[in-house]
This record gives structure tokens, C-alpha cells and sequence, in this order.
């Protein structure tokens, strides 16, 4: 079991947006700025989309987009686009003694 | 652009020992801590341990203290990740990873290696 939660999956068509969560605790996603989002096509390289809760690394698109609630952090994709197929996994920073948590994470469908 | 290059997919025994390698370029490899995470078969990342090149100071998540090694040769830009006794629960994909550490601590992942995926089976 992963420390913080995911959904299993998410879909949207193209064009459309969809939000995906990650909810972790007061020691981890709640209690620092500092969770990413990364991209997964699979037997390719995982790559940063967002880091630092919303900011994203120069060439993501602006279509991507991070927010952050309490313990629940969250990654929008606007515009949904065939190529963002992917599964998607959160990480966070979760104290001095912890290289940090990952997300067990979610399979994006573009319908 | 940073790129990081593990070796291929191994298949092995239990009990064997085993090394991968995962090759760094375009970056100073001495100055920046490199790592490694885990992906067990239909599970999610899990944070192996991490590495600075540039003096060997190695740190690693207690599940995986005493249970692997994590080295890095600066001289050829390349760190490893090895076993010396495999299990059937070390299969997995397992992905090189360039951390962002800020004041010590691991901010992001800024760069990935493709993986490289190990079999253990009698």
C-alpha cells in the first residue's frame, strides 16, 4: 500500500479537463509545499510535470496545473489530448527523516 | 537536456548476485545526488536510497538499509545498484532517478532513467 492515496484510474475525452488526486497526512502532502506530479508513459522515462505543489518545469504545458487542499493535493489536465494518456504518480516531501512518498498511481484514459 | 541510461533487464536466480548501472550525461554527475526507486509488479514508486558522487554520502530508506547497496564511479558518470544475495520479492522495475535536494532534503525528481526491469525465478 502506497503512503499516499490515488484513484486507480481516470478518463475524460479530448477537449475536456480532469483532475486527479493524492491525498496523504499533516506529515507529508499537508504539512509541506513540496509535492510533484509525474508523467508515465510506459517503458519510457518518467518526467516532472509539476513540482513545488504548482509549478511547472519549462516546456510542460500550461494545460497542466497544480493545486493543493489540507492533506489532498491535485493535478488538472485541461484540454485532454491523446498523447496524455499516461499513468500519473504523486510524490511529497514527508520530513527530514524520509526521502520522501509516492502515490501508487493513476491511469489516465483519454476516451 | 539532463539524460540518464540504466543497463537492460536482467533475469536471474535466487540467490545470485546482481549489479545495474545507470549512466549519467549533459550534468555535472559529482555535484548532483543521484537515486534509485522501485516499482514492484503492479504496485507503486518506492524511494531506494540516494547518493552524491562527488564523496559517496549515501542515504537509504530503512526498508532497503542492509538489503542493497547503492554506489557511484564520478570518474565514468555512472551510479549502481546492487545485491548480493537476489529474492524472488526483488522483481521489479527499477528506475534511476536525479533528485532536486534543497537544505539536504529531496524536493522533486527532476530526471528520470528509462528502468530497468529484474526478474528473479528459479
Amino acid at each position: 500500500q502506497s503512503a499516499l492515496t490515488q484513484p486507480p484510474s481516470a478518463s475524460g475525452s479530448p477537449g475536456q479537463s480532469v483532475t486527479i488526486s493524492c491525498t496523504g497526512t499533516s506529515s507529508d502532502v499537508g504539512g509541506y509545499n513540496y509535492v510533484s506530479w509525474y508523467q508515465h508513459h510506459p517503458g519510457k522515462a518518467p518526467k516532472l510535470m509539476i513540482y513545488d505543489v504548482t509549478k511547472r518545469p519549462s516546456g510542460v504545458p500550461d494545460r497542466f496545473s497544480g493545486s493543493k487542499s489540507g492533506n489532498t493535493a491535485s493535478l488538472t489536465v485541461s484540454g485532454l489530448q491523446a498523447d496524455d494518456e499516461a499513468d500519473y504518480y504523486c510524490s511529497s516531501y514527508a520530513g527530514s527523516n524520509n526521502l520522501g512518498v509516492f502515490g501508487g498511481g493513476t491511469k489516465l484514459t483519454v476516451l | 537536456e539532463v539524460q540518464l541510461v540504466q543497463s537492460g533487464a536482467e533475469v536471474k536466480k535466487p540467490g545470485e548476485s546482481l549489479k545495474i548501472s545507470c549512466k549519467g550525461s549533459e550534468y555535472s554527475f559529482s555535484t548532483n545526488w543521484i537515486g534509485w526507486v522501485r516499482q514492484m509488479p503492479g504496485k507503486g514508486l518506492e524511494w531506494m536510497g540516494v547518493i552524491y558522487p562527488g564523496d559517496s554520502d549515501s542515504r537509504y530508506s530503512p526498508s532497503f538499509q542492509g538489503q542493497v547497496t547503492i554506489s557511484a564511479d564520478k570518474s565514468i558518470s555512472t551510479a549502481y545498484l546492487q545485491w548480493s544475495s537476489l529474492k524472488a520479492s526483488d522483481t521489479g522495475m527499477y528506475y534511476c532517478a536525479r533528485p532536486t535536494m534543497i537544505r539536504g532534503v529531496i524536493i522533486t525528481i527532476d530526471s528520470w532513467g528509462q528502468g530497468t526491469l529484474v526478474t528473479v525465478s528459479s
